[in-house]
């Protein structure tokens, strides 16, 4: 089955710097990598998506880049702010339709003011 | 759009009784429904996918006859917990796929269980 791993699990950065994540996946079926957002208590919130066929994809601050001969994506936010302070996590969804999300182990964000 | 609840999002209960979980795609269909779990500062596990009219799928490890997963319409599923233990205690987490999209699942708020 798929594999995700995920790094770092802790990143603590400056308000208004960057944070990059990156993930790696083992399934090189897989066709689509989420990211998501998870606030303490609360179910994951989904911020940005990238399929197989795109390298890289942009929503405002929140960028993401997959890198399918090395199997690896990245989340890229910039000019952070306190409110990303959260559990980010990865995914990947093998080939299938029906399958369900492998996901990351998951990294803290932690912005300082 | 594509607000997914869950209720409830805490229960309590005595070791021994069960426990049900409903999970509802409050403005769309979702053909499809994934239930996940997940330990405090872990990551989600996938612990079944709920297609409607048919019989759950369970991941390696999940004990069919325990979680017991019913998606009787396109806008609702029910996971429940049987005979439930301690070490059943979780956050249960619902997903829940537009029948319009193939991939983008969207989650619901979770489920608190403790199991006295």
């Amino acid at each position: 089955g798929e594999n995700v791993e995920q790094h770092p699990s802790t990143l603590s950065v400056q308000e208004g710097d960057s944070a990059v994540i990156k993930c790696t996946y083992s399934d090189s079926a897989s066709n689509y990598f989420p990211w998501y957002k998870q606030e303490l208590g609360k179910g994951p919130q989904l911020i940005i998506d990238i399929r197989s066929n795109v390298g890289e994809k942009k929503d405002q601050r929140i960028a993401v880049t997959l890198n399918k001969t090395a199997k690896h994506f990245s989340l890229h936010i910039t000019e952070t702010q306190p409110e990303d302070s959260a559990v980010y996590f990865c995914a990947a969804r093998s080939g299938g339709g029906a399958d369900g999300l492998t996901f990351g182990k998951g990294t803290h964000l932690i912005i300082q003011p | 759009g594509a607000v997914v609840s869950q209720h409830p999002s805490r229960v309590i209960c005595k070791s021994g009784t069960s426990v049900k979980i409903e999970c509802r795609s409050l403005d769309f269909q979702a053909t499809t429904m994934f239930w996940y779990r997940q330990f405090p500062k872990q990551s989600l596990m996938l612990m079944a996918t709920s297609n409607e009219g048919s019989k759950a799928t369970y991941e390696q490890g999940v004990e069919k006859d325990k979680f017991l997963i019913n998606h009787a319409s396109l806008t609702l599923s029910t996971l429940t917990v049987t005979s439930a233990h301690p070490e059943d205690s979780s956050f249960y987490i619902c997903s829940a796929r537009d029948r319009r999209s193939v991939e983008t699942q969207y989650f619901g708020p979770g489920t608190r269980l403790l199991v006295l």
